[in-house]
């Protein structure tokens, strides 16, 4: 088992650029979720999702898209790059409980963007 | 919006002295995590507590779940070199999967 897998590790983009962080999971869990860490401020909910098909917004999820078109894959779109999203991003993926109960959340390795 | 805040940030302490880290939630949680990220890694699950008044230890951990379901605490016995990294806890509301996580607790030990 790969667990979480994120592409790519490591991405400079120029302001005004679009890209696509890859996050895939091979658990058969139902939920993934994205998230930005920077300094000071933990770990951000951008987006998650609780099957495919369906999406919702976290904390800050402006200037990010996402899709769920297989439970595998969640990618998210970086739809104009700013200075402010430099940021380490994890994908995380868990079995989603009732209620809203989650089980543990397994994280990728996440990429680290830098937006000059 | 659901915050979820944490102290301290930073904590250094001696080898062998004890750790506490707390977690505020401004609404109520229907479950409770923390996780330990280590330096330049990725966060890794500890727990998970769903009680109200919930306490669970793991070896030198002893993690508490608030009897109002808005708080909880993580206490490191004895602390090893082994336990530096940053603990996070994250709780979600009842009915929602939006796991909000705290700003961490930066835990440096000194040998």
């Amino acid at each position: 088992n790969a667990g979480v897998t994120q592409t790519p590790k490591f991405q400079v983009l120029k302001t005004g650029q679009s890209m696509t962080l890859q996050c895939a999971q091979d658990m058969n869990h139902e939920y993934m979720s994205w998230y930005r860490q920077d300094p000071g401020m933990g770990l951000r909910l951008i987006h998650y999702s609780v099957g495919a098909g369906i999406t919702d917004q976290g904390e800050v999820p402006n200037g990010y898209n996402v899709s769920r078109s297989t439970t595998e894959d969640f990618p998210l779109r970086l739809l104009s790059a700013a200075p402010s999203q430099t940021s380490v991003y994890f994908c995380a993926s868990s079995l989603a409980g009732t209620g809203g109960m989650n089980t543990e959340a397994f994280f990728g390795q996440g990429t680290r963007l830098t937006v000059v | 919006g659901q915050q979820v805040m944490q102290i301290p940030q930073y904590q250094h302490v001696q080898e062998g002295e004890d750790f506490t880290t707390y977690c505020n939630s401004s609404t109520t949680l229907s479950n409770i995590q923390w996780y330990k990220q280590r330096p330049g890694g990725h966060p890794v699950f500890l727990i998970q507590l769903v009680k109200s008044g919930e306490v669970k230890k793991q070896k030198r951990l002893t993690f508490q779940f608030g009897e109002a379901k808005k708080n909880s605490s993580l206490h490191i016995t004895a602390t090893q070199t082994t336990d530096v990294g940053t603990y996070f806890c994250a709780g979600a509301t009842s009915g929602t999967y939006k796991y909000i996580f705290g700003t961490g607790t930066r835990l440096k030990v000194l040998a």
